[in-house]
């Protein structure tokens, strides 16, 4: 079963307002999140590295002021696009790191995504 | 040129037939990843191998860390097999364990 969520799973919203996604780990913690971002028929591009109690880290020509990133908790992180524009329409996806814990065995479980479209 | 090459890029087959999707990168990793995206956009992770062969039902994982090379074979393939495979790599020395992503296969199954 998924144990990563995201919330939600699909939002409108208007240029200029800003819009925050979820991303939960279900049955483990996860001290690294990453975010990722997806065009139509592209493949993934990292957005940021997400840790848990730190600063997020950013790729190069990511901008951080723009894709707020918060992980307060070892189940949650949270990215919040803020004063969107529609080019910032997009497919977002989280991933969380496990370390293998209990029955999870060690990789990088995927969030289910959320598609944002700006108007 | 990419570090981290899939091919085919596309490809299509008859419901039943054997599915092989090639997945070749120029740096020295840690750990391979394949993945499966289904056309509502979720993400699922099929396998992470760092030697060897892997095999879960239908689908088997290859890798061969010598020449850089991974497989995903499909066997007895199905139209519900149909959706993107991606190799992701984690690379050696790489800071925060990201991944780094092929292009990705998009294979249609046709019953």
């Amino acid at each position: 079963g998924a144990v990563v969520s995201q919330h939600p799973s699909r939002v409108i919203c208007k240029s200029g307002t800003s819009v925050k996604i979820e991303c939960r780990s279900l049955d483990f913690q996860a001290t690294t999140m990453f975010w990722y971002r997806q065009f139509p028929k592209q493949s993934l591009m990292l957005m940021a590295t997400s840790n848990e109690g730190s600063k997020a880290t950013y790729e190069q020509g990511v901008e951080k002021d723009k894709f707020l990133i918060n992980h307060a908790s070892l189940t949650l992180s949270t990215l919040t696009v803020t004063s969107a524009h529609p080019e910032d329409s997009s497919f977002y996806i989280c991933s969380a790191r496990s370390l293998g814990q209990g029955a999870l065995r060690e990789t990088q479980y995927f969030g289910p995504g959320t598609r944002l479209l700006v108007l | 040129k990419n570090e981290v090459e899939q091919s085919p890029q596309n490809l299509t087959a008859q419901e039943g037939e054997f599915i092989t999707i090639n997945c070749s990168y120029s740096v020295g990793i840690s750990a391979l990843h394949w993945l499966q995206q289904h056309p509502g956009g979720g993400i699922v992770s099929l396998f992470m191998l760092s030697s060897g062969k892997k095999k879960h039902g239908r689908l088997i994982a290859t890798i061969n860390i010598q020449e850089k090379h991974s497989s995903l074979h499909i066997t007895a393939s199905h139209p519900r097999d149909s959706a993107v495979y991606i190799c992701a790599v984690r690379i050696i020395k790489t800071a925060g364990n990201k991944l780094t992503f092929g292009g990705g296969t998009r294979v249609l199954v046709k019953p």
